[in-house]
């Protein structure tokens, strides 16, 4: 079953301004991870929070979590070309590390 | 550092005939091993997980199995292949609870 549910589904920005999606799910999570794929390949992991951490930063990627509303979600600041790419938020629950991926927002950055 | 590598790339195979895919784990031991599909422009979808060899769980019902007959390999199979097995198969190691999954880079199966 899918836990995450991202949105938006699909986002086109330009170049330089920044990008947010959201992540929304329905039950007590251990994490919660963002991955991006590049099409046609496999996920690369970006950022895992804790859920007793409201907040974390990697480079220009901020990724905040609010487990009263059960929602995180991810800013790319200062986007560019590279970051067209699907990104996908995943919950694990505690039950051995599997992770419930959610459907993914498309993120096209235009030169 | 650790690899993970999956083969083959793409793959296209008659309905009714079987499959085997591969996936190692290089530079770290007694890894978790997953196996994910993927539908085209969809999320993941778990199919099995492992946390050890011979350990082999199930999250979905289906016309596949998967074997995990040394520490570091994971292996897909599926006697009959369906149209509806058609999908991006995704392999992925991680370390435990509250660690990262690390992908390897698919494989495009295509049942025709």
């Amino acid at each position: 079953s899918q836990q995450g549910e991202e949105d938006p589904q699909a986002l086109s920005i330009q170049e330089g301004e920044n990008a947010t999606m959201n992540c929304s799910y329905k039950t007590s999570i251990n994490n919660l991870q963002w991955y991006r794929q590049n099409s046609g390949r496999g996920l690369v992991h970006l950022i895992l929070i804790r859920s007793n951490e409201r907040e974390k930063h990697s480079g220009r990627l901020r990724v905040t979590l609010d487990t009263s509303k059960k929602s995180s979600s991810l800013l790319i600041t200062a986007s560019r070309a590279a970051d067209t790419a699907s990104y996908f938020c995943a919950t694990d629950e505690g039950a051995g590390n599997m992770l419930t991926f959610g459907g993914g927002t498309r993120l096209m950055v235009k030169p | 550092s650790q690899t993970i590598h999956q083969w083959p790339a793409t793959l296209v195979q008659p309905v009714g005939s079987p499959l085997s895919l591969e996936c190692t784990v290089e530079g770290t031991s007694n890894p978790n091993l997953y196996w994910y599909r993927q539908a085209a422009g969809r999320g993941l979808q778990l199919l099995f997980y492992s946390v050890g060899i011979g350990q082999i769980s199930s999250e979905v019902p289906q016309n596949l199995s998967a074997s995990r007959p040394q520490d570091r390999q994971f292996i897909l199979s599926s006697k009959k292949l369906l149209l509806s097995d058609s999908g991006f198969y995704l392999c992925a190691w991680s370390h435990g609870s509250n660690s990262p999954l690390h992908f390897g880079n698919g494989t495009r199966l295509t049942v025709t």
